[in-house]
């Protein structure tokens, strides 16, 4: 089946540093991908849309300037994030839609754990 | 507008008892509903989906859910449960016509299984 990779899948960096998060469709062509914040014991809160050669669809309250993504190919979107803090920490999720897949809507990696100190 | 309420944070049940996890959903067009489980430090794997065919929805490993629009709810079942069974439980949301099939999460439920 469809496999969505994330790297990496745990990053610890100084506060200050950019760290970036990549999301790789392996064996399929992803038009769209999403990338999801998760706090400790909480749901997956959407952060943005992004979709191939376009700029990406931030969702309200998520600062674009703080989180860049590209998606710069059909299978690759990354996402950086700038000046990190120790507020940034957090688990990162992507998922890439595969638009003939009708029986899911999108395929989920397994997430990066960011820990800015 | 769609959201998805989990009723209950946290289940626990004894290996071999029926589990049951709540959904209930607000949607303005027919619903596309989804159970997701999430491993810790994983993301996540689909379950089961509702998509307007049959109510009753089989999953992977025995899981089921059944999609009741008079209740718009959209529980998870499984029969008898297993420690394997332990983790985190999303229901989710999707607009059935949206191109890019945003999904609304719920808050989770934390499933626990006691030996």
């Amino acid at each position: 089946g469809a496999v969505v990779s994330q790297h990496p899948s745990w990053v610890i960096c100084k506060s200050g540093t950019s760290v970036k998060i990549e999301c790789r469709s392996l064996d399929f062509q992803a038009t769209t991908m999403f990338w999801y914040r998760q706090f400790p014991k909480q749901s997956l809160m959407l952060m943005a849309t992004s979709n191939e050669g376009s700029k990406a669809t931030y969702e309200q309250g998520v600062e674009k300037d703080k989180f860049l993504i590209n998606h710069a190919s059909l299978t690759l979107s990354t996402l950086t994030v700038t000046s990190a803090h120790p507020e940034d920490s957090s688990f990162y999720i992507c998922s890439a839609r595969f638009p003939r897949d009708s029986n899911q809507p999108q395929h989920f990696g397994d997430g990066t754990r960011l820990s800015i100190l | 507008a769609q959201s998805v309420t989990q009723l209950g944070s946290h289940v626990s049940v004894s290996e071999g008892a029926l589990v049951l996890l709540r959904c209930n959903y607000s949607s303005s067009v027919p619903p596309y509903l989804f159970w997701y489980v999430q491993y810790p430090n994983q993301g996540l794997q689909l379950l089961l989906k509702y998509t307007s065919a049959a109510t009753l929805v089989k999953g992977i490993n025995g899981f089921e859910a059944e999609f009741k629009k008079s209740e718009t709810s959209f529980h998870l079942t499984k029969p008898s449960a297993h420690m394997s069974d332990a983790a985190e439980y999303f229901c989710a949301v999707s607009n059935s016509g949206g191109s890019n099939y945003k999904l609304t999460f719920g808050k989770g439920t934390l499933l626990t299984v006691n030996p």
